[in-house]
């Protein structure tokens, strides 16, 4: 069935180190990815996304990497800053039937001073 | 250029009673979907417009809630009569393209809906 399983649901770091979150899709189809940023009482917007054909993107101290053959991708966040204390969304596009995304269950990051 | 707007931004109300929500999406974004996030659980997709059709309305929980768009611009999610398990934040989102070539979603900044 549609299904992204996203780790941790809670992950506190300390400010500088770094923060990996991790989800999983069960739809081998799925060729979009995106990450979504909800900062507390506001909208989820998006951080950074990758499709099926890259193994890794990158855009300044964030970065997602990809693994189709074990349909599993991850968002790493380097040198870490208080304002990226947020609750961080995972998605995969679901092919089958109208197209649509899936959603992980939220990570809840904070950044320790 | 304005976002996507929702309104209202938090409504209360007791079981039985019942709701209306409304989206207005980006103008021109022909793609509207409807989400809902359960406390701590998943953003969980509930259908998809496409101008005023349903492409895709499997996520909706039962007869319980009813979408529309008429004329293809905003949309309204009611329910009725509201359960208790019906609480939650209740997310728009729009989009320009659809299909395998589906942008980026846009979302507002939600609903929260409390069912006493």
């Amino acid at each position: 069935g549609e299904n992204v399983e996203q780790h941790p649901s809670t992950l506190s770091v300390q400010e500088g180190d770094s923060a990996v979150i991790k989800c999983t899709y069960s739809d081998s189809a799925s060729n979009y990815f995106p990450w979504y940023k909800q900062e507390l009482g506001k909208r989820p917007q998006l951080i950074i996304d990758i499709r099926s054909n890259v193994g890794e993107k990158k855009d300044q101290r964030i970065a997602v990497t990809l693994n189709k053959t074990a349909k599993h991708f991850s968002l790493h966040i380097t040198e870490t800053q208080p304002e990226d204390s947020a609750v961080y969304f995972c998605a995969a596009r679901y092919i089958q039937g109208a197209q649509k995304l899936v959603f992980g269950q939220g990570t809840r990051l904070t950044i320790n001073p | 250029e304005a976002g996507v707007t929702q309104f209202p931004s938090h409504s209360v109300i007791e079981k039985g009673q019942t709701v209306t929500l409304r989206c207005d999406p980006i103008s021109g974004h022909d793609n509207l979907y409807w989400y809902r996030r359960v406390m701590g659980k998943e953003i969980k997709f509930l259908l998809h417009f496409v101008k005023e059709s349903k492409q895709d309305e499997s996520g909706m929980p039962n007869n319980r809630f009813l979408a529309e768009r008429t004329g293809g611009t905003y949309s309204t999610l009611k329910v009725q009569p509201a359960e208790l398990e019906d609480s939650g934040v209740y997310f728009c989102a729009s989009t320009l393209l659809g299909g395998m070539n589906t942008g980026e979603l846009f979302f507002g900044e939600g609903s929260r809906l409390t069912v006493l």
